[in-house]
């Protein structure tokens, strides 16, 4: 068990729908990382949050938008779906944001991931 | 821009078999190197990492050794388990604010 939760576990909508997915960090992590995992597409980077703050946007659909609140659980909104938004998102949580050059490799620590599917 | 290349696979062995899955990066600076691996069903976790050139990561079996004169961080164990059989993730943090990682790769090990 990483320490990091996420709900729901699954998730089953139609096209054209909006649903929200939540994760809870490792306590004591600050920073909230966003992916998107389809068969096709490997393992993509979406967005990153540090205390609340938006630190680094990946290859995010403007359909998509996430928050990190003042607890530090964050939430990833995805509007509009469509079939190709089917996929497994996790969430991972480090202590610090990704490190400086040279510096100490911080560990991601992975949820379970939710599984979307659109229909 | 930074990017990370890992082998295609699926690749398949047979247990006790030796193994290796090639990574190689392209990065400005000096970027710390991490394997991660993910069951079925499960999140990723972390395997091993390496800070700085000529360290070695090493965890389960498993190692690699950050060549930074090949740019490469090659994932390898010298005997391998049914248990093995997972999908590994090499990933690198440039300290951009966001890590990168490769695309994955299937290891499947036969009894």
């Amino acid at each position: 068990d990483s320490g990091v939760t996420q709900t729901p576990k699954h998730l089953i909508t139609a096209t054209g729908q909006r649903v929200t997915l939540r994760c809870s960090p490792r306590s004591g992590d600050l920073s909230v990382y966003w992916y998107q995992q389809s068969l096709d597409q490997g393992l993509q980077f979406l967005i990153q949050y540090y205390n609340g703050e938006e630190r680094a946007k990946g290859n995010i659909l403007e359909r998509f938008s996430a928050q990190q609140f003042p607890d530090l659980h964050s939430e990833l909104n995805l509007s509009s779906l469509e079939l190709g938004d089917s996929a497994l998102y996790f969430c991972a949580s480090s202590t610090h944001p990704s490190a400086a050059s040279g510096g100490a490799a911080y560990e991601q620590y992975f949820g379970p991931g939710t599984r979307l599917t659109v229909t | 821009g930074n990017s990370v290349t890992q082998m295609e696979g699926p690749v398949t062995l047979s247990e006790e078999a030796f193994l290796t899955i090639n990574c190689t990066y392209t990065a400005t600076g000096y970027p710390s190197l991490f394997w991660y691996v993910q069951y079925p069903g499960e999140g990723l976790q972390l395997l091993l990492k390496a800070t700085k050139a000529d360290d070695k990561g090493s965890n389960k079996g498993f190692e690699a050794t950050y060549r930074k004169e090949t740019t490469s961080f090659h994932l390898e164990k010298g005997s391998v388990q049914v248990s093995d059989s997972a999908v590994y993730f090499c990933a690198l943090d440039s300290g951009t604010y966001k890590y990168i990682f490769g695309t994955g790769t299937r290891l499947k090990v036969l009894a």
